[in-house]
């Protein structure tokens, strides 16, 4: 069984940063391409960023030089460095799998709050 | 934020069919596969829709997607109160930088 357990969310104040992880199970982080999505509350889905098998990255507008996604094969966990916090950057953080052109496996999110 | 562009409600009795519309342009929809996600109230989305009409396992056929040039359809029938929920489409998009995008979102309401 698959799982994506989504942690370190929280309150945090404008111009702050965080470190999102994304601990999976039953797949394989590393030979993945794993994403992260969020939704503002109450709001849309966005995608945030995809990081590939190869290692190869890629971001939103929204986020390209605020946000970091990185892996650690050792541990099987993604991460999302954020970074230059803003109020729009509120909002639930699912990690994912994108697999053939979808995202078929989600976590159930964690929340960060960009308030002062 | 939203490319992709859905209505923000639709509702039918139980038993009924309800239509959900998603509409793009050629560097989206026109060029790439369409997904559908459903995402009930408190929990994550979940794929129900992959490569414009494909179930995935589990997916009961009362759920059915297509795609024409760059829009795409999805079509519950059969509604049940266990279909509330909103309803998004996605795809990837070709345009420089633009990654996946999501559809602006459906609520679907049975009556």
């Amino acid at each position: 069984e698959v799982q994506l357990v989504e942690t370190g969310g929280g309150l945090i104040q404008p111009g702050g940063s965080l470190r999102l992880s994304c601990a999976a199970s039953g797949i394989t982080v590393g030979i993945n391409y794993m994403s992260w999505v969020r939704q503002a509350p109450g709001k849309g889905l966005e995608w945030v960023s995809t990081i590939y098998s190869g290692g190869a990255t890629e971001y939103a507008g929204s986020v390209k030089g605020r946000f970091t996604i990185s892996r650690d094969t050792s541990n099987n966990t993604m991460y999302l460095q954020m970074n230059g916090l803003r109020a729009e950057d509120t909002a639930f953080y699912y990690c994912a799998r994108r697999y053939s052109g979808h995202f078929d496996f989600w976590g159930q999110g964690t929340l960060v709050t960009v308030s002062s | 934020q939203s490319v992709l562009t859905q209505p923000p409600s639709v509702s039918a009795a139980p038993g009924q069919k309800v239509t959900i519309s998603c509409s793009g342009k050629t560097s989206n929809i026109g060029h790439n596969g369409v997904s559908w996600y459903q995402q009930l109230p408190g929990s994550a989305p979940k794929v129900i829709i992959d490569d414009n009409n494909q179930r995935p396992s589990g997916i009961p056929d009362r759920f059915s997607g297509s795609k024409s040039g760059t829009s795409a359809t999805l079509v519950i029938t059969g509604l049940q109160t266990g279909d509330e929920a909103d309803y998004y489409c996605g795809t990837w998009d070709s345009s420089l930088s633009a990654g996946y995008v999501f559809g602006t979102g459906t609520k679907v309401s049975v009556l």
